[in-house]
């Protein structure tokens, strides 16, 4: 069966610019999670969303940083004016449960 | 803040051999914890939940241990293979209701043939 997918898999952009990742959970999927993974560490929460709604968006570094989801599916996270401390590789992950997660292959974001 | 520590040092062993990997928490009790295994380029995968009540967890070649007392849990690879060579990943939820993991950084595991 699909997995979780995102797009693009690189994302080369100018410090300044704004970004858009996207990620589409595996069907059926009420939870979506974001997570950041910089080099050589583990991975950092950014956001949860249960249905349309984030009741958890503690781990969102600024307010530069944002993240919708439509239709309880594809969920969208946006950077506006990157910074070079963004650059990492941004991962989602859908469950069915508070248990297993389900990763997709990430973003890796390079902010020159 | 709660808190979770893996051996950020490589872990290279002979191939049959058993490893062993460390995963220690602090500033918290959780419910229960994860291990997830990371290839490069790729995003983790789900191994194995052993919840606070379980002293162990057995899947195939991997076994899991959980001393909430220590507050540490160790996982095992028994008859290791170079296949199993990746970073593995543990977890716990974190005290909020969100589900949301909080992650170790992770040890890589490199099985020499």
């Amino acid at each position: 069966g699909a997995g979780v997918s995102q797009s693009p898999s690189n994302k080369v952009t100018e410090k300044g610019k704004d970004v858009e990742l996207r990620c589409d959970p595996i069907s059926g999927h009420t939870a979506l999670y974001w997570y950041r993974q910089s080099l050589g560490q583990g991975l950092e929460f950014l956001i949860y969303f249960q249905g349309n709604s984030a009741p958890d968006k503690s781990g969102l570094p600024s307010d530069r940083f944002s993240a919708e989801r439509t239709g309880g599916s594809v969920s969208t996270l946006t950077i506006q004016r990157t910074q070079q401390e963004d650059s990492a590789v941004y991962l989602c992950a859908s469950s069915l449960d508070q248990y297993e997660q389900f990763f997709g292959p990430g973003t890796r974001l390079t902010v020159l | 803040s709660q808190k979770i520590e893996q051996n950020s040092e490589a872990l290279n062993i002979q191939e049959g051999k058993t490893a062993t990997l460390t995963c220690n928490y602090t500033n918290y009790s959780p419910a229960y914890l994860q291990w997830y295994r990371q290839d490069p380029g790729r995003g983790p995968v789900f191994l194995l939940l052993i919840r606070e009540n379980e002293k162990e967890k057995r899947k195939e070649r991997l076994k899991v241990t959980f001393d909430t007392t220590l507050k540490q849990s160790l996982f095992h690879i028994t008859a290791s293979q170079p296949a199993d060579s990746a970073t593995y990943l543990c977890a716990f939820r974190g005290s909020s209701n969100t589900g949301k993991l909080i992650f170790g950084q992770g040890t890589t595991l490199q099985v020499k043939p």
